[in-house]
């Protein structure tokens, strides 16, 4: 069935780095990229998210790239901060379905 | 505008009781999900609902059923709770397809 790979499970950076996450999918027909950031003790939030018809986005600091051929999507952090320490989960689907197929996430620690 | 709201928060439950879990969402949404997040494993989809009346498998239904008797409200079931139901069950709602995903707060289960 479809599956969505994420890595690394654990990243630390250092205060002020850049910090990058990756996913791979395997349902060529995904077209909807979204990520979710979960504080500790939180619900997850939507964060950023991309549609295959862009192969970038940009908000603030934060980022997410698209290679479809390639069939992977990445999150770029920069100028990581204390608040930026959470868990961040990746996700794909196909805009007309009802389902996301989930990342199994990446706990990202800052290091002051 | 309350948003995404689960009840309860936290319950302890012994072997082979039962229990229903409410979740409710006021932004009028069509579609509804229940997944449990347990440690290192993300997000897995137990059921989901695409409109009032309406009720679909997920990932991993089993122990649990559902239902949707009104658009804004979804049930979740636990007919004979079971030690590997302990988890953190999380309510999420959905306008459209292809759309950003609403999260309730959560609710902590264990089962003894």
């Amino acid at each position: 069935g479809e599956n969505v790979e994420q890595h690394p499970s654990t990243l630390s950076v250092q205060e002020g780095d850049s910090a990058v996450i990756k996913c791979t999918y395997s349902d060529s027909a995904s077209n909807y990229f979204p990520w979710y950031k979960q504080e500790l003790g939180k619900r997850p939030q939507l964060i950023i998210d991309i549609r295959s018809n862009v192969g970038e986005k940009k908000d603030q600091r934060i980022a997410v790239t698209l290679n479809k051929t390639a069939k992977h999507f990445s999150l770029h952090i920069t100028e990581t901060q204390p608040e930026d320490s959470a868990v961040y989960f990746c996700a794909a689907g196909e805009g007309s379905n009802y389902q996301l197929i989930w990342g199994a996430g990446t706990k990202l620690i800052i290091k002051p | 505008n309350a948003g995404v709201t689960q009840t309860p928060k936290f319950r302890v439950l012994k072997t082979g009781q039962s229990m229903t879990l409410l979740c409710a969402q006021d932004m009028n949404h069509e579609y509804m999900y229940w997944y449990r997040q347990d440690p290192g494993m993300g997000l897995r989809l137990i059921h989901y609902s695409v409109g009032e009346g309406t009720t679909a498998k997920g990932e991993v239904p089993d122990g649990y059923n559902v239902s949707r008797l009104k658009k804004q409200n979804f049930l979740l079931g636990l007919e004979s709770a079971a030690p590997s139901q302990t988890s953190v069950y999380f309510c999420a709602s959905q306008m459209g397809g292809g759309l950003e995903q609403f999260f309730g707060p959560g609710t902590r289960l264990t089962v003894l």
